[in-house]
C-alpha cells in the first residue's frame, strides 16, 4: 500500500527566504507525481507535475524534484513571499482502473510566510 | 472556464440524519472524482466516475455512503445515516480522460454533531 509522508508538517518562514518542502513516498511503481497548492475554503491547484521518467519540473519560484529509486521529491520555493502562505500537498500517481488516474496524498505542510 | 461547482458550501447536520452533495464538473470533463478530506489530512478518494460508469468505489463505505452520476455530467454524494467521524471537507474534481490534470471544485465542509 502507498504512503506518502511530508516533512515538516508545518513551517514558517520570513518573507524573501529560499525553502525546501519534502515528500517521501513508500512504492516507487507511480506514473506520476504532483504538488499542490490549497489554500483555507478553497480547493485544491495544481502546481507542479513530474512524469515518472523526470528529474524536476520549474514553474516560476517554483522548481519540483523526483527522485523515483529514493522514494522523495521535494519543492522549492525561491524568495518567498507572503501571497505564499498556504497548504502544500504532494501526491502521487499509482494509476487507477482502465488507465486512469488514481492519487494518493500526503497530509501536507502548512507554510506561513511572515511579511 | 467555468470550474468545479460544488454545493452547498457548508452543512452542519446531527449524526444519523441524512446529508447530500452535489458537484457540476466542467463541461467535457468525462471523469469525476469524489474525495474526502478530513481536518490535518491529505484528501482520500471514496469514488471515481467515468461518464456515468463507476471505476473506482474501493474505499466508500457502501454501507452509508453512495453517488451517482446521472447522465454523465452532474453528480451526487449521498451520507445516510451520518456518523460523527463524517465530520470533513468533502472534494469533487474531473478531468477529461486519461490526462494527468484534475481540477478541484471548493468543497463542501460537513459538520456532524
Amino acid at each position: 500500500k502507498q504512503e506518502v509522508t511530508q516533512i515538516p508538517a508545518a513551517l514558517s518562514v520570513p518573507e524573501g527566504e529560499n525553502l525546501v518542502l519534502n515528500c517521501s513516498f513508500t512504492d516507487s511503481a507511480i506514473y506520476n507525481l504532483q504538488w499542490f497548492r490549497q489554500d483555507p475554503g478553497k480547493g485544491l491547484t495544481s502546481l507542479l507535475l513530474i512524469q515518472s521518467s523526470q528529474r524536476e519540473q520549474t514553474s516560476g519560484r517554483l522548481n519540483a524534484s523526483l527522485d523515483k529509486s529514493s522514494g522523495r521529491s521535494t519543492l522549492y520555493i525561491a524568495a518567498s513571499q507572503p501571497g505564499d502562505s498556504a497548504t502544500y500537498l504532494c501526491a502521487v500517481n499509482v494509476g487507477g482502473q482502465g488507465g486512469s488516474e488514481k492519487l494518493v496524498f500526503g497530509k501536507g505542510t502548512k507554510l506561513t510566510v511572515n511579511p | 472556464e467555468a470550474g468545479v461547482a460544488q454545493s452547498p458550501r457548508y452543512k452542519i447536520i446531527e449524526k444519523r440524519q441524512s446529508v447530500a452533495f452535489w458537484c457540476n464538473p466542467i463541461s467535457g470533463h468525462a471523469t469525476l472524482y469524489w474525495y474526502q478530506q478530513i481536518l490535518g489530512q491529505g484528501p482520500k478518494l471514496l469514488i471515481q466516475f467515468q461518464n456515468n460508469g463507476v471505476v473506482d468505489d474501493s474505499q466508500l463505505p457502501k454501507d452509508r455512503f453512495s453517488a451517482e452520476r446521472l447522465k454523465g455530467v452532474d453528480s451526487t454524494l449521498k451520507i445516510q445515516p451520518a456518523k460523527l467521524e463524517d465530520s470533513a471537507v468533502y472534494l469533487c474534481a474531473s478531468s477529461l480522460p486519461y490526462t494527468d490534470t484534475q481540477y478541484f471544485g471548493p468543497g463542501t465542509r460537513l459538520t456532524v454533531l
